[in-house]
């Protein structure tokens, strides 16, 4: 399954499926990126950055795509399981902002069994 | 978990009250964040200290918000004469300052505000 345009606020796939939560970016300037999963009643837990000179990273059953271009972001989840399901925010920052965030709307991925 | 621990997990109050939320960031991290997140939407940022020092505040803080961290280690950020539109989602974060040009936060699970 795929989340398309900007403001898709929900994805459902089926288990075992692949994942791709899509997101658009404000600033050119940002130069790091940071996707977040937030489970129910839980804060954001860090799932994978990118730093602006890189365009593709993989973590475990996670890839994060960045293009600079079109100042668009992307989170890939293989073999999504029902585990997976909860609300993914992506997150830019530029250096001299420290560790303050911008953060997306947010799109909210549902697995069926 | 990571390590950020917030207190209390729930606060329900009546407006005009003041209330006070704690948090607990990792031991060896350095800066400290607060942000808000209410339903639907991302966190946004209020304020952020390294060590002691309060390095930034939002517009989004009025002046019925004071954040301190007064020993660089745990924080306390209150609100006073509290509103309904102060009702929403606190969220502390803890990062390390480091020769990496970004930070990586780590959130705790929030206080869940609720003005009646």
């Amino acid at each position: 399954g795929e989340s398309v345009g900007l403001h898709l606020p929900t994805l459902s796939v089926q288990e075992g499926d692949n994942s791709i939560i899509n997101c658009a970016y404000s600033n050119s300037a940002s130069d790091y990126f940071i996707w977040y999963k937030q489970e129910s009643g839980k804060g954001p837990q860090f799932i994978i950055d990118i730093r602006s000179n890189m365009d593709k990273r993989q973590g475990q059953r996670v890839t994060v795509l960045l293009n600079k271009t079109v100042k668009h972001l992307s989170l890939q989840i293989a073999a999504t399981q029902p585990g997976d399901s909860a609300v993914y925010f992506c997150a830019e920052n530029r250096d001299n902002q420290g560790g303050k965030l911008i953060f997306g709307q947010g799109t909210e991925l549902s697995v069926k069994p | 978990d990571t390590g950020v621990s917030q207190d209390p997990r729930h606060k329900i109050t009546k407006r005009g009250q003041n209330v006070t939320f704690r948090c607990d960031p990792i031991s060896e991290h350095n800066r400290l964040y607060w942000y808000r997140q209410t339903l639907g939407q991302g966190p946004e940022f209020l304020t952020y200290f390294q060590n002691e020092a309060q390095l930034e505040k939002s517009r989004l803080l009025s002046d019925r918000f004071s954040a301190e961290r007064p020993k660089g280690s745990f924080s306390t950020l209150e609100i006073q004469r509290t509103e309904q539109g102060d009702s929403a989602m606190y969220l502390c974060a803890s990062s390390v300052r480091s020769q990496e040009l970004n930070e990586k936060l780590f959130f705790g699970s929030g206080t869940q505000l609720s003005v009646l």
